[in-house]
């Protein structure tokens, strides 16, 4: 699995967009992106994933760049029930291994 | 959407003693389930993948005979942590990938472990 780099913590005021950056330099043509959050002593949650086009679903957003290097997930208006553990994974959509988690990014939504 | 079911949520047992984990996809087959440690405040960590009908396969580092995996079924997999000790107290985590759909892995609620 290609590797992610996402910033250690990040805070975002309730109501308000929650922009949170994913960098996969080295992914490669039929590696999506997919992420998924862990609320705290809860296990992770699917939220959404993408190969090259823009998503978008009940949750969140999936805006990644069209050199797929990088990408962002969007919280339109974030509530403090979304406050948790980001993870950006890089993968093939038919890798029968695991799922490799980095250190996520730590959204705090602060009323 | 795909279900799995962890139980129980949490335990604590007495050092020494042994602890069994289970992991169930309800509304699907699972031939693969994977099994995470995770440690405050860290991320998530490969323990070992449970194989339906075969050995698990555990990663380095990981003792076997300590973790011990069945995969009985395509739908139940258990973690069984044995004479336990205070530093095997830990949250755990099963994932089974439900082939039907494209982001295929659901995961478990978690068990939280305290061994005193």
């Amino acid at each position: 699995d290609a590797k992610t780099t996402q910033p250690t913590s990040m805070d975002c005021a309730e109501g308000r967009a929650a922009n949170l950056p994913c960098n996969h330099s080295t992914i490669s043509g039929n590696e999506y992106v997919y992420w998924y959050r862990q609320i705290h002593s809860q296990g992770p949650q699917y939220i959404i994933h993408g190969l090259k086009n823009n998503e978008t679903n009940e949750m969140a957003s999936l805006i990644i760049t069209e050199d797929r290097k990088s990408s962002t997930l969007i919280l339109p208006h974030a509530t403090l029930r979304d406050t948790a553990v980001y993870y950006c994974i890089v993968r093939a959509l038919n890798a029968g291994n695991m799922l490799t988690f980095g250190g996520g990014t730590r959204l705090m939504v602060k009323p | 959407g795909a279900v799995v079911s962890q139980h129980p949520s949490w335990v604590i047992c007495k050092s020494g003693t042994s602890v069994k984990i289970e992991c169930r996809s309800l509304d699907f087959q699972a031939t693969t389930m994977f099994w995470y440690r995770q440690f405050p405040k860290q991320s998530l960590m490969l323990m070992a993948t449970s194989n339906e009908g075969s050995k698990a396969t555990y990663e380095q580092g990981v003792e076997k005979d300590k973790f011990l995996i069945n995969h009985a079924s395509l739908t139940l997999s258990t973690l069984t942590v044995t004479s336990a000790h205070p530093e095997d107290s830990s949250f755990y985590i099963c994932s089974a990938r439900d082939l039907r759909g494209e982001y295929g892995y659901t995961f478990g609620s978690g068990t939280r472990l305290t061994v005193v």
